[in-house]
């Protein structure tokens, strides 16, 4: 069954604290990405890693970074979190083309007090 | 600036109406166009891709068009069931492969009451 995991699924953490977002897939796809839903915006896209160690920032990384050392595994971390990374967190991933499909995880809720 | 606009923001239809969804963009260039479907308290998944000027594609009780000289899609859902209560995300595909970047709208949360 074709599937990208996230855990955890909810979080809650005090403003200041380090985060740990995970994701895994099992496709072998080489392309990951981090993305934020806030309500009433679209996905924002955080980082893209086009394969092991080849990161790329998005068009939001301040606050953020990432670790891939698997091609299966994609963390995305925030060091001292803010209460204005309360947010929920997509990870997805995709092989190459137009045609290939991305598929999503269920995400992480995020919430930093 | 948003380059993906979705329209309406919501719509409450009755099981087994027709509905339509719309998206305007601005994304330049166009590659591909992406409808997704959102469960509540879910990921995205995809409903369909369309890639050619004046593609027409149909899943189900699914079909979607594109014009791109007017850089418009349609979403069109037929004979809704309560089971496609969700939002439905219009993405906008920059290239066609991974070195490109995807657009997405807001969404149109459809509601299906019995």
């Amino acid at each position: 069954d074709m599937k990208v995991t996230q855990m955890p699924r909810y979080l809650i953490k005090r403003m200041g604290e380090n985060v740990l977002l995970e994701c895994g897939q099992d496709m072998s796809h080489e392309t990951m990405y981090w993305y934020r839903q806030d309500p009433g915006l679209g996905l924002q896209l955080i980082y893209i890693s086009y394969d092991v160690d080849s990161n790329s920032e998005g068009d939001i990384p301040k606050g953020y970074r990432v670790s891939r050392k698997k091609r299966e595994h994609f963390s995305l971390i925030l060091d001292s979190a803010k209460t204005n990374q309360t947010s929920v967190y997509f990870c997805a991933s995709s092989s190459t083309g137009v045609n290939s499909d991305y598929t999503f995880g269920s995400g992480t809720r995020l919430l930093v007090i | 600036k948003t380059q993906v606009e979705q329209s309406p923001q919501s719509l409450v239809v009755r099981q087994g109406e027709n509905c339509v969804l719309q998206c305007n963009y601005s994304v330049t260039p166009d590659n591909h166009l992406r409808w997704f479907k959102q469960d509540t308290g879910k990921g995205l998944v995809s409903l369909t891709v369309l890639v050619h000027e004046n593609d027409k594609t149909s899943n189900g009780r699914y079909s979607a068009t594109l014009d791109k000289d007017a850089k418009h899609s349609t979403l069109h859902i037929t004979a809704t069931l309560l089971d496609d209560t969700a939002t439905y995300i219009c993405v906008v595909g920059d290239r066609g492969s991974a070195l490109g970047r995807l657009h997405f709208g807001a969404g149109t949360q459809l509601i299906v009451i019995p």
